[in-house]
């Protein structure tokens, strides 16, 4: 089964600059998450997708931050302009839909991307 | 919002030997999942070991064991036989149970930085 894809792998871009992160979820895997892990913390999430549809962006700086999901599969988050501190690894996550059932599934991660802003 | 605390910026243990990663976490829910992440420098999360809070059975999975004390809000994760592989950050997260229309996004720590040595 192949896993959670997303490209580049690495971004250099000077401040004021406009970026665009891809993710490829597994097969099957309604929900998205992207993540935001700056240097030394946690990761946090920025928003969730069921489907094409968002379910949770409060942690999205929206005047800055674009994200979208079309057809449900395949997403891309934005940034625009950027800032020196949107420097960061930005994680992708899918899993299967929570159901009324309450079976928890996994999350599996990607690799990231690396992002640099100068 | 939940929180998660990791008070060991670093550990060190020498291989073969038994290491204990410290966790705690602020909630007011009764129902929630614990999870333990490893993140190596390819910067890839990998799931090591997961509890719900429900369960009183502490989860171990091969090497990896937790203490689970709910009343504490504590969630330790031991490492038996460390191997050189075992070196990397490891994330303690908090996930909310299944609620209709909200997300079910990971709440992380900060890390804590494994080093094991020969």
């Amino acid at each position: 089964e192949a896993g959670v894809a997303q490209s580049p792998r690495y971004k250099i871009i000077e401040k004021r600059q406009s970026v665009a992160f891809w993710c490829n979820p597994i097969s099957g895997h309604a929900t998205l998450y992207w993540y935001q892990q700056i240097l030394g913390q946690g990761p946090k999430l920025l928003i969730q997708f069921q489907n094409n549809g968002v379910v949770d962006d409060s942690q999205l700086p929206k005047d800055r931050f674009s994200a979208e999901r079309l057809k449900g599969v395949d997403s891309t988050l934005k940034i625009q302009p950027a800032k020196l501190e949107d420097s960061a690894v930005y994680l992708c996550a899918s899993s299967l839909p929570a159901t009324v059932t309450k079976k928890m599934y996994e999350q599996y991660f990607g690799p990231g991307t690396r992002l640099t802003v100068t | 919002a939940q929180t998660v605390t990791q008070s060991q910026p670093e550990m060190s243990v020498q291989e073969a030997e038994t290491v204990t990663l410290s966790c705690t976490y602020d909630t007011s829910e009764s129902d929630y999942y614990l999870f333990w992440y490893k993140q190596p420098p390819s910067r890839q999360m990998i799931l090591v070991i997961r509890q719900e809070a429900y369960k009183q059975q502490n989860a171990t999975e091969n090497r990896f064991s937790v203490n689970f004390q709910k009343a504490a809000k504590s969630f330790s994760l031991k490492i038996s036989d460390s191997q050189l592989g075992d070196a990397a950050m490891y994330f303690c997260a908090y996930r909310s149970p299944f609620a209709p229309n909200s997300g079910y996004a990971l709440n992380f720590g900060k890390g804590t930085s494994l080093l094991v040595t020969p």
